[in-house]
């Protein structure tokens, strides 16, 4: 079992605001960290899978951040909109679990209008 | 457009009526996983097939079986559903570091 954790849980911000939201995982034999969108009635879908210590990645407003020597990325939501509200949920895999994922409970965001 | 389906989205069970979920793929990936997600918890990967080789977790209850007959479809049996049973089911794929989620099955359990 590999513990995954997310903070906060649920977040409420107006429509504009930033935001940002943390997963921490062991960071002894990492292998990946994945952070998934998942709206509600809708697929978990995936927004970035992260590997390397030290990488950042980008897809339109939003952008994730991995450091794995302590354990913990970041995912940043720049000018938040209502359509961003979803439960975001992170997943860390260790090399020795050929594609086994632990996932963290999820930080739900809500953005106001 | 390739997915993953799950049928059916909600699903009503009585206490110890045996219930089956599906999961369909259009992806061809060879590797399937079933999750279990209780209510503001974590899901949870109760097993997943690498081909027809089954995995299962050391924690998935007995109660809790699955089949694949194909590459393109999976199946989680519940044989004697309790009430702690009640939980969203979420069936994945995956062929290399990506999985592929589809939308989940419901189940309540009366």
């Amino acid at each position: 079992i590999l513990n995954v954790e997310q903070s906060p849980q649920s977040l409420h911000v107006q429509e504009g605001d930033s935001t940002n939201f943390t997963c921490s995982f062991p960071s002894s034999n990492f292998y990946a960290l994945h952070w998934y969108r998942w709206e509600t009635a809708k697929s978990p879908e995936a927004l970035f899978v992260m590997t390397l210590n030290g990488d950042e990645k980008k897809k339109g407003r939003i952008s994730a951040t991995l450091n794995t020597k302590e354990g913990y990325s970041y995912l940043y939501i720049k000018g938040s909109q209502p359509e961003d509200s979803a439960t975001y949920l992170c997943a860390s895999g260790r090399g020795s679990t050929l594609g086994r994922l632990y996932f963290g409970r999820g930080t739900q965001l809500t953005v106001w209008p | 457009d390739a997915m993953v389906i799950q049928n059916p989205r909600y699903q009503v069970t009585q206490f110890g009526k045996p219930v089956t979920l599906s999961c369909s793929q259009t992806l061809n990936h060879n590797v399937m996983y079933w999750y279990q997600q209780k209510s503001s918890q974590a899901p949870k990967l109760l097993f997943h097939y690498y081909d027809k080789d089954f995995n299962n977790e050391a924690d998935t209850p007995d109660n809790f079986q699955s089949r694949r007959p194909n590459t393109s479809f999976c199946f989680l049996d519940i044989r004697s559903p309790g009430l702690g049973d009640a939980a969203m089911y979420l069936c994945a794929t995956s062929r290399e570091n990506e999985q592929f989620f589809g939308p989940g099955t419901r189940l309540t359990v009366l």
